[in-house]
């Protein structure tokens, strides 16, 4: 059991590159989120899925998309990345309904220079 | 959206100290974890605790729901608690969006 599992674990981009972050899960949650963490600061959600085929913004979406098309697979896109988007990017999972815990990938660290 | 916000934002212990964490939030939640931010990323789930009172080893949880504040409590602190702590919350009423807080960095000297 894997877990919540995040690749590439770091990746650095020039300005305007794209690229996609793969997030998996073996615990069958319908629930997934992608974060970004900046240096010192609290995670902020980008985006999240409450199912296989949906998607909704969080509260930084600008400059991302994402796809839920398996409901073990979330991924993350940057079509032109930015040195604004240089972060610790965190997944996570959890089961649906309220009363369920959240459990997070290890990060990727993108750089864009 | 929901508010939540943790203090102190920085503490340093002397190891085998003991500390109390907050988290206050400005609704009411239906899903409430603690979270330990080590110094390698990696986050590590604590406690589930949308109400009540918890307990592993040296910490310990409760989150009052009614007054909208949660409190973690480590003992006998050690090095390795060292990190940074986040509370984090799920409002209620159906939304699926998880609001962390700033977190409480944690340094512990031997």
């Amino acid at each position: 059991n894997a877990g919540v599992t995040q690749t590439p674990k770091f990746r650095v981009l020039k300005t305007g590159q794209s690229m996609t972050l793969l997030c998996a899960q073996d615990m069958n949650h319908e629930y997934m989120y992608w974060y970004r963490q900046d240096p010192g600061m609290g995670l902020r959600l980008i985006h999240y899925s409450v199912g296989e085929g949906t998607t909704a913004k969080g509260e930084v979406p600008d400059g991302y998309n994402v796809s839920r098309l398996k409901k073990q697979n979330f991924l993350l896109g940057l079509e032109s990345a930015a040195p604004s988007q240089t972060s610790v990017y965190f997944c996570a999972s959890r089961r649906a309904g309220e009363a369920a815990e959240q459990y997070f990938g290890p990060g990727t660290r993108l750089t864009v220079t | 959206g929901i508010q939540v916000e943790q203090s102190p934002p920085d503490l340093i212990l002397q190891e085998g100290a003991n500390s109390t964490l907050r988290c206050n939030f400005s609704d009411s939640v239906n899903n409430l974890q603690w979270f330990h931010q080590n110094p390698w990323g990696q986050l590590i789930n604590l406690f589930y605790i949308p109400s009540g009172t918890k307990q592993n080893g040296r910490l310990s949880a409760t989150t009052v729901a009614t007054e909208r504040y949660s409190l973690l409590y480590i003992s006998s602190s050690q090095t390795t608690d060292s990190g940074v702590y986040f509370c984090a919350v799920l409002n209620s009423g159906g939304y699926q969006k998880v609001t962390f807080g700033t977190g409480t960095k944690l340094q512990v000297i031997p």
